[in-house]
């Protein structure tokens, strides 16, 4: 089974420049969750899905983020403009429906803004 | 709010000694509980989870995990650990009725040979 699909792995940009992070998640899982990963910070949510919808958003940093979820097989999680504290790795994560389903991580992007 | 402590930032052990990992939560309802293990520039491994029933979890690679709710404890145990179970470990809980995970800030295990 293929598991969650994050692209790219790696992105550096310099500041100002708009960066587009990609997922698949895995088939027939009903969510899908954003993380941002720092040394300071951890391991932070940012938005999660439910069937395409966005449910909780309240973990995105501010509007210069923003994330879309156009069918059950794809997700984007966008920064315009970016900063160089966006730096970080993002991740994302799916489950199927249910509390007591594990959300399943891809390997992430690491995101570089000089 | 649901939340996680693992208190320790690094944990020590000699291969082949017995390894823990100490979690502590806090929920308003019933809790779900997971562990996750991390290697270098990978995403977060599932491992195992405690929903209901016996105490004594079982998972992936060897790791157990014991549910004590007395003590709202759940830690990671393995009775004998590896040099590639070095590794960051983290983890969260649920409330019942929430799909937020709250995870901890990660304990970074380092198996020495």
């Amino acid at each position: 089974d293929a598991g969650v699909i994050q692209s790219p792995r790696h992105e550096v940009t310099e500041m100002g420049q708009e960066v587009t992070l990609r997922c698949k998640p895995i088939s027939g899982h009903d969510y899908l969750f954003w993380y941002r990963q720092t040394m300071m910070r951890g391991l932070e949510l940012l938005i999660y899905f439910n069937n395409n919808v966005p449910i909780d958003d309240s973990g995105m940093p501010e509007d210069r983020f923003s994330a879309k979820m156009p069918n059950a097989s794809f997700s984007t999680l966008k920064i315009q403009p970016s900063e160089p504290r966006d730096s970080a790795v993002y991740f994302c994560a799916s489950s199927q429906e249910g509390s007591n389903q594990p959300q399943h991580f891809g390997d992430g992007t690491r995101l570089s803004i000089l | 709010a649901q939340s996680v402590a693992q208190p320790e930032d690094q944990v020590n052990v000699a291969e082949g000694n017995p390894l823990t990992v100490k979690c502590t939560y806090s929920v308003s309802g019933n809790p779900y509980l997971f562990w996750y293990v991390q290697y270098p520039n990978r995403g977060l491994q599932f491992l195992l989870k405690y929903i209901t029933g016996d105490n004594l979890v079982k998972g992936s690679y060897g790791f157990e995990a014991e549910f004590n709710k007395s003590q709202t404890s759940f830690h990671l145990k393995k009775p004998s650990a590896l040099v590639s179970d070095s590794a960051l470990y983290f983890c969260a809980v649920r409330d019942s009725g929430n799909n937020r995970l709250a995870f901890g800030k990660g304990n970074q295990v380092v198996v020495i040979p």
